[in-house]
């Protein structure tokens, strides 16, 4: 399977500042052919089911803040929250749809400073 | 609206059978791939199942975890998928959440139910 590594495993911020994400894949996941990585961000909060935020690496969700992006490509990817906000404290979790066997990385905790 | 309304949650012993449904409404159930999703509390999440649409061949995956104990199927007729969990542990403890692929080049998970509380415990 392909091994899904976030870090941190938790960030606190304060409101206001940038918050950045990471999440490593242990295998490229750019289909070249189609120039698309697999690979989507999800916000959970407590008592709600995961939200998706981005997909194919970098597209937005719609009704997602433009504050939330998504970079990288291959093997190394980030989440990026330009400014965050008291609503963004959540878990976040990137997952790759590259194969069959989907896998999700571990989660980061975002809290408030 | 696209919703997904899981059922057949519950508490149950070590080596039991439980079946959840997810009946969705909003959109055309039978063009999608339709996934399961279990977060363990404290943990993360984990993809447990999909089950790709008839038009793309129905072909069923499964996490390594749940292969041979569980059984994903669909009814496009009524638009619920189903998951079928056999011999069940106390690690299959969890949220299950059904969830949609969102295209049927990838699956990302675009639209997620409420979850349904899975409690596997003597």
């Amino acid at each position: 399977d392909i091994v899904i590594t976030q870090s941190p495993d938790s960030l606190t911020v304060s409101l206001g500042e940038r918050a950045t994400i990471n999440c490593k894949s242990s295998q490229n996941i750019l289909a070249s052919s189609r120039n698309k990585n697999y690979l989507a961000w999800y916000q959970r909060k407590p008592g709600q089911p995961p939200k998706l935020l981005m997909y194919w690496g970098s597209t937005r969700e719609s009704g997602v803040p433009d504050r939330f992006s998504g970079s990288g490509s291959g093997t190394d990817f980030t989440l990026t929250i330009s400014s965050v906000q008291a609503e963004d404290v959540a878990v976040y979790y990137c997952q790759q749809y590259y194969v069959n066997a989907i896998t999700f990385g571990q989660g980061t905790r975002l809290e408030i400073k | 609206e696209v919703q997904l309304v899981e059922s057949g949650g519950g508490l149950v012993q070590p080596g039991w059978s439980l079946r959840l449904s997810c009946t969705a409404s909003g959109f055309i159930f039978g063009d999608y791939a339709m996934s399961w999703v279990r977060h363990v509390p404290g943990k993360g999440l984990e993809w447990v199942s999909f089950i790709r649409a008839k038009a793309y061949g129905g072909e069923t995956h499964y996490a390594t975890s749940v292969k041979d104990r569980f059984i994903i199927s669909r009814d496009d007729s009524k638009s619920i998928a189903y998951l079928q969990m056999n011999s069940l542990t106390t690690e299959d403890t969890a949220v299950y959440y059904c969830t949609r692929a969102g295209s049927y080049l990838g699956y990302y998970f675009d639209y997620w139910g409420q979850g349904a509380l899975v409690t596997v415990s003597s």
